[in-house]
């Protein structure tokens, strides 16, 4: 297994434009997480998965976001309407979450590279 | 007030000291989390604690549950070891484990 990927590492796109994410977990992670990091800031929260069902999402996440994971796999992040402040780096985690064990064992969460978003 | 707060934001240093990166947080918590970026922005976990301490190579994390504070301290530290180093809280919330992150502490270690 590779590990969590992302794609496109980098996308450029002009105000209005519609853009999509795709994230690709490691395999047996039933748990799948997307952030928004800005510059100079730490990655904030945007929502999470657990196989397809999406729990929670922030409240970060506009009406012209929206995430899914149609088979509890991979998952697509598609902005509409983009604006310059969208611009920032979209990570993905993944992890193995279960209630048997302890807190700790199921709380790893492994990372992509990122998807760089610049909107001119 | 950040709900994660990391100390200092920059650090520069020769190449051979010892280096201390604070992390304090301010609600309760499941676990801390200390990770790694690089530029271009792949993010790599370096420990996750609850409590005590974690050693990996030269690499120590510590924990004050008590205090809400962490450090994560490099022995011999070498440019390879710049990076921003970024400090994490999950809060179990129903099951959630979503990270909370501090704004990262940008190391810079010159030869």
């Amino acid at each position: 297994d590779t590990g969590v990927s992302q794609d496109p590492r980098h996308k450029i796109t002009k105000r209005g434009q519609n853009v999509t994410f795709r994230c690709d977990p490691i395999s047996e992670h039933n748990r799948l997480y997307w952030y928004r990091q800005t510059l100079g800031q730490g990655p904030e929260f945007l929502t999470y998965f657990q196989n397809e069902a999406q729990l929670e999402k922030s409240r970060l996440l506009s009406d012209r976001f929206s995430a899914e994971r149609p088979k509890g796999s991979f998952s697509t992040l598609e902005i509409q309407r983009t604006e310059q402040g969208d611009s920032a780096m979209y990570l993905c985690a993944s992890s193995s979450f279960s209630f048997k064990g302890t807190a700790l064992a199921k709380n790893i969460q492994y990372f992509g590279a990122g998807t760089r978003l610049s909107v001119l | 007030k950040n709900e994660v707060e990391q100390s200092p934001q920059n650090l520069t240093a020769q190449e051979g000291e010892f280096i201390t990166i604070n992390c304090s947080y301010s609600v309760g918590i499941s676990a801390l989390h200390w990770l790694q970026q690089h530029p271009g922005g792949g993010i790599v976990s370096l420990f996750m604690l609850s409590s005590g301490k974690k050693k990996h190579g030269r690499l120590i994390a510590t924990i004050n549950i008590q205090e809400k504070h962490s450090s994560l301290h490099i022995t011999a530290s070498h440019p390879r070891d710049s990076a921003v180093y970024i400090c994490a809280v999950s809060v179990s919330n129903f099951g959630n484990e979503k990270l909370t992150f501090g704004t990262g502490t940008r190391l810079t270690i010159i030869p």
